[in-house]
């Protein structure tokens, strides 16, 4: 079945850096979305990315999709504690999109 | 706010017992999801529906069964709990084709089999 990677799998920054976390697909993906879970929670949807070379924004976190629609990334500048959690981003699980496979996550740490 | 519920939230179980997990959606939504998650780790996806009566194995091996007898309920059931099952299950629901919508995700029961 359809698998995406992560990396990294853990960061730590001080507040006020910048975070990248990469999300690697070995197949084209159709759509790809991106997950928060904050410690103690649940996943919590972020947004969703379908065209080729997207690019969409909100607030300090900027979410891209690849060219090839294999990989995506999330960026987020300058950090702060509210950031603390794992991001998953998440892509179709069969060719039917009937459900959804998450990558591994990448566990994000502020340090104020 | 989403209107997944499941219950309970925390159990303790002795090895052995059977136990029903519950997940239930009020949002008319046609897919549900089960996934196992240990504590800030991967999600694994160990049973899927699509719709009523129509239930699918995820990825994740696990010894663990579902029903979908009504679009909104989703129970999860292990006939005899191990130690192995203590983690967190997470129950998600979405409509349509994935892509077409986002996951909404229930709070978890973190499961504890001692």
């Amino acid at each position: 079945g359809q698998q995406v990677m992560q990396i990294p799998q853990y960061q730590h920054v001080q507040e006020g850096e910048d975070f990248t976390t990469y999300c690697n697909s070995s197949t084209t993906l159709s759509n790809i979305q991106w997950y928060k879970q904050r410690p103690g929670g649940h996943p919590v949807f972020l947004i969703q990315l379908v065209k080729s070379g997207e690019v969409k924004k909100q607030k300090r976190l900027t979410f891209q999709f690849g060219e090839a629609k294999k990989n995506s990334s999330l960026h987020i500048t300058a950090t702060q504690t509210t950031d603390v959690g794992t991001y998953f981003c998440a892509g179709p699980g069969d060719n039917y999109g009937q459900n959804f496979v998450f990558g591994p996550g990448t566990r994000l740490s502020v340090l104020p | 706010e989403a209107d997944i519920y499941q219950t309970p939230r925390y159990l303790v179980i002795g090895t052995g017992k059977k136990i029903t997990l519950e997940c239930s959606q009020t949002m008319g939504h046609d897919k549900m999801y089960w996934y196992q998650q240990d504590p800030g780790m991967e999600l694994h996806l160990i049973h899927y529906s699509y719709g009523v009566n129509s239930t699918e194995k995820g990825d994740l091996s696990s010894e663990s069964t579902v029903s979908r007898i009504r679009t909104e309920h989703f129970p999860l059931t292990l006939e005899s709990a191990r130690p192995s099952h203590t983690s967190q299950y997470l129950c998600a629901s979405s409509m349509g084709q994935w892509g077409n919508t986002e996951a909404f995700f229930g709070q978890g029961t973190r499961l504890t089999v001692v």
